[in-house]
């Protein structure tokens, strides 16, 4: 069972290039989430999902899309990437919650990612 | 907006003994969660301890209990007996609920990093 897979788990950008963050699920999830971490600071989200078809802004969405095609697959992609968004990105799901699992969250390893 | 604010980047407590990490929120919403989250150096992110709005009683995990002032907006985490293992960083999140009430916008705070000294 693969979980929560993220690629690339490395990149460097250079200014004003375009990237996809890829993530895929194998445990038919429902509700996906992309956040960024900053150094020494917490989780801001960027965008989540609950379902295909269904996506919504999180805190920070500028300067990210997304979209959700299928309930696998929830690809961030950075347009004209800028130094701001060098950080590490995580990728995290959940299925729906009940009273045995409420809170159970699934997260990627992380994307690095570093403009110059 | 919902925002979550810890004011403690940092702290330590001996082992053995019980430290509590304090976590604010502001929301408009009466129906939603709220999590405590540790993050080892792994990265990996583990549910500590997790409290619904509508219940007034306190939840408990064994030696992490939650001190929830709804009023106050506050959820504190309290932690007992503390081992070496708890080193890491925590982060108390809300989730502002779908209608379906099965998960929805996840929002964490700044995190506190605490360190158990031997």
């Amino acid at each position: 069972n693969a979980g929560v897979t993220q690629t690339p788990k490395f990149r460097i950008l250079k200014i004003g290039q375009s990237m996809t963050l890829q993530c895929t699920q194998d445990m038919n999830h429902n509700y996906m989430y992309w956040y960024r971490q900053d150094p020494g600071m917490g989780l801001k989200l960027i965008y989540y999902s609950v379902g295909a078809g269904i996506t919504d802004k999180g805190e920070v969405p500028n300067g990210y899309n997304v979209s959700r095609s299928t309930t696998e697959d929830f690809p961030l992609r950075l347009e004209l990437a800028a130094p701001s968004q060098t950080s590490v990105y995580f990728c995290a799901s959940h299925s729906p919650w009940t009273t045995s699992n409420t809170g159970e969250l699934f997260f990627g390893e992380g994307s690095r990612l570093t403009v110059l | 907006a919902q925002t979550v604010t810890q004011s403690q980047p940092e702290m330590s407590v001996q082992e053995a003994e019980t430290v509590t990490l304090s976590c604010t929120y502001d929301t408009s919403e009466n129906n939603y969660y709220l999590f405590w989250y540790k993050q080892p150096p792994s990265r990996q992110m583990i549910l500590v301890i997790r409290q619904e709005a509508y219940k007034q009683q306190n939840a408990t995990e064994n030696r992490f209990s939650v001190n929830f002032q709804k009023a106050a907006k506050s959820f504190s985490l309290k932690i007992s007996d503390s081992q070496l293992g708890d080193t890491a960083m925590y982060f108390c999140a809300f989730m502002k609920l779908t209608i379906y009430n099965q998960g929805g916008k996840l929002i964490f705070g700044q995190g506190t990093e605490l360190s158990v000294k031997p």
